[in-house]
């Protein structure tokens, strides 16, 4: 089955800076999606992006299907940004998503 | 607008007890259901998922068992509960039609003793 690695696995940034999300996949996907999850264990949609960019506000992610990745990033961090990012993706042909490992992301003040 | 409810939201369960889990959706029609399962510290591990009444997809073998009795509800059920079944699990929905984005629900923390 496609498999999707995100890098890096963890990621400490001090307030304000810039960051940047990497998600790999092994193969043709129709959809992908962003997402973070909150300390309290929600899930909230970032982006739904199988191709192309996207833009909004300090978050934008670019996703290059041909070459079988996806770019997210978070520009001036906030504390608040902390938590843990997961892409994931739709193989061709089903319904499933398939989710990825995961950024753990902690902002310093 | 379209939403998703999962409850409960904790759960505390002996070993070899049963479980059921509710997920329900509103304000759409035939949507795709899934169910995922997030041991802590872990990604999240698609359990199954269904595109219509009656029609389930497991995708890994397990204690666990779902059911579809009607367009827009979703169970996740055991007979006996193992230790091994303690998660955070989370329910999803997204539109019937190809390629759509999925949106989650709140989730509920299950602990087995």
């Amino acid at each position: 089955g496609i498999q999707v690695e995100q890098s890096p696995p963890d990621l400490i940034l001090q307030e304000g800076a810039n960051s940047t999300l990497r998600c790999n996949f092994s193969d043709s996907v129709n959809n992908l999606q962003w997402f973070h999850q909150n300390p309290w264990g929600q899930l909230i949609n970032l982006f739904y992006i199988p191709s192309g960019t996207k833009q909004n506000g300090r978050l934008s992610a670019t996703t290059v299907a041909t070459e079988r990745y996806s770019l997210l990033y978070i520009s001036s961090s906030q504390t608040t940004d902390s938590g843990v990012y997961f892409c994931a993706v739709g193989a061709s042909g089903t319904y499933k998503y398939i989710f990825g490992t995961g950024t753990r992301l902690k902002v310093l003040a | 607008s379209q939403t998703i409810h999962q409850w409960p939201a904790t759960l505390v369960q002996p070993v070899g007890s049963p479980l059921s889990l509710e997920c329900t959706v509103e304000g759409t029609s035939n949507p795709n259901l899934y169910w995922y399962r997030q041991a802590a510290g872990r990604g999240l591990q698609l359990l199954f998922y269904s595109v219509g009444i009656g029609q389930i997809s497991s995708e890994v073998p397990q204690n666990l068992s779902a059911s579809r009795p009607q367009d827009r509800q979703f169970i996740l059920s055991s007979k006996k509960l193992l230790l091994s079944d303690s998660g955070f699990y989370l329910c999803a929905w997204s539109a019937m039609t190809d390629y759509q984005p999925q949106h989650f629900g709140d989730g509920t923390r299950l602990s087995i003793l």
